[in-house]
C-alpha cells in the first residue's frame, strides 16, 4: 500500500518570500502524484499531478513540483507568496500497482502568508 | 458550468440514527469518489464507482456505510445507526474518465456531526 508524508502541519512566510511545502511517498514503483488545494469552506482543487512524464511539474496559480525518484519526494514550490496562497494544500498519491484503486492524502499543511 | 454539489451541507444527528449525505455530480462524469475527512486530517478514501458500478469499497469503515449509484449520476452515500466517531467532513469527487489517475473535481463536503 502507498503513503504519503507531508512534513510541518504549518508554514508561514511572507509575502513575496519562496513557498516550500514537503512531500514524501513511500513505494518501490512511483506511483501518479498529486497536489490539491482547499480553501476555507470550498471543496479541494487540483493544483498539479505528475503521471511519469517530465519530473517537473507546472501547476496552476505559479506553483509547480519535482518529481525526484531517489528522495521519492513531490515537493511543493511556488518562487513568491501571495496573500491569496493562504489555504491548505494536500500532497495525495495514487496506487498504480496490483489492481489497487485507491487514492492516498497527507495530512496536510496549512500554509500562512504573512504581509 | 456547475460543478460537484453535495447535500445537505450540515448534518446533525443522534447517535443510533441513519443518515443520507448525496452527491451531485458534474454532468457526464464517470467516475464518483467518496471520502471521510476527520478534523485536521486529510480526506480518506471510501470507495468508488465508475457509472453506476461499485468498483472499489474497500474504505468503507463498517457495515454501517453504504454508498450506491443507481443510474450512474447522483449518489448516495448512507450511515446506518450513527456512532460518534462517524463525525467528519464527507467529501464527494467526481472525474471524466474513471480511474484514480483523472483529476478528480470536489464538492464542498457534508459536515457531519453526531451527538
Amino acid at each position: 500500500a502507498q503513503s504519503v508524508t507531508q512534513l510541518g502541519s504549518h508554514v508561514s512566510v511572507s509575502e513575496g518570500a519562496l513557498v516550500l511545502l514537503r512531500c514524501n511517498y513511500s513505494s518501490s514503483v512511483p506511483p501518479y502524484l498529486f497536489w490539491y488545494v482547499q480553501y476555507p469552506n470550498q471543496g479541494l482543487q487540483l493544483l498539479l499531478k505528475y503521471t511519469s512524464a517530465a519530473t517537473l511539474v507546472k501547476g496552476i496559480n505559479g506553483f509547480e513540483a519535482e518529481f525526484k525518484k531517489s528522495e521519492t519526494s513531490f515537493h511543493l514550490t511556488k518562487p513568491s507568496a501571495h496573500m491569496s496562497d493562504a489555504a491548505e494544500y494536500f500532497c495525495a498519491v495514487s496506487d498504480r500497482m496490483g489492481g489497487g484503486n485507491q487514492f492516498y492524502f497527507g495530512t496536510g499543511t496549512s500554509l500562512t502568508v504573512i504581509p | 458550468g456547475a460543478g460537484v454539489s453535495q447535500s445537505p451541507r450540515y448534518k446533525v444527528a443522534k447517535r443510533g440514527q441513519d443518515v443520507a449525505l448525496r452527491c451531485d455530480p458534474i454532468s457526464g462524469h464517470v467516475s464518483l469518489f467518496w471520502y471521510q475527512q476527520a478534523l485536521g486530517q486529510g480526506p480518506e478514501f471510501l470507495t468508488y464507482f465508475q457509472n453506476e458500478a461499485q468498483l472499489d469499497k474497500s474504505g468503507l469503515p463498517s457495515d454501517r456505510f453504504f454508498a450506491e449509484r443507481p443510474e450512474g449520476s447522483v449518489s448516495t452515500l448512507k450511515i446506518q445507526r450513527t456512532q460518534q466517531e462517524d463525525s467528519a467532513v464527507y467529501l464527494c469527487a467526481s472525474g471524466t474518465s474513471g480511474g484514480f489517475t483523472d483529476t478528480q473535481y470536489f464538492g464542498p463536503g457534508t459536515r457531519l456531526t453526531v451527538l
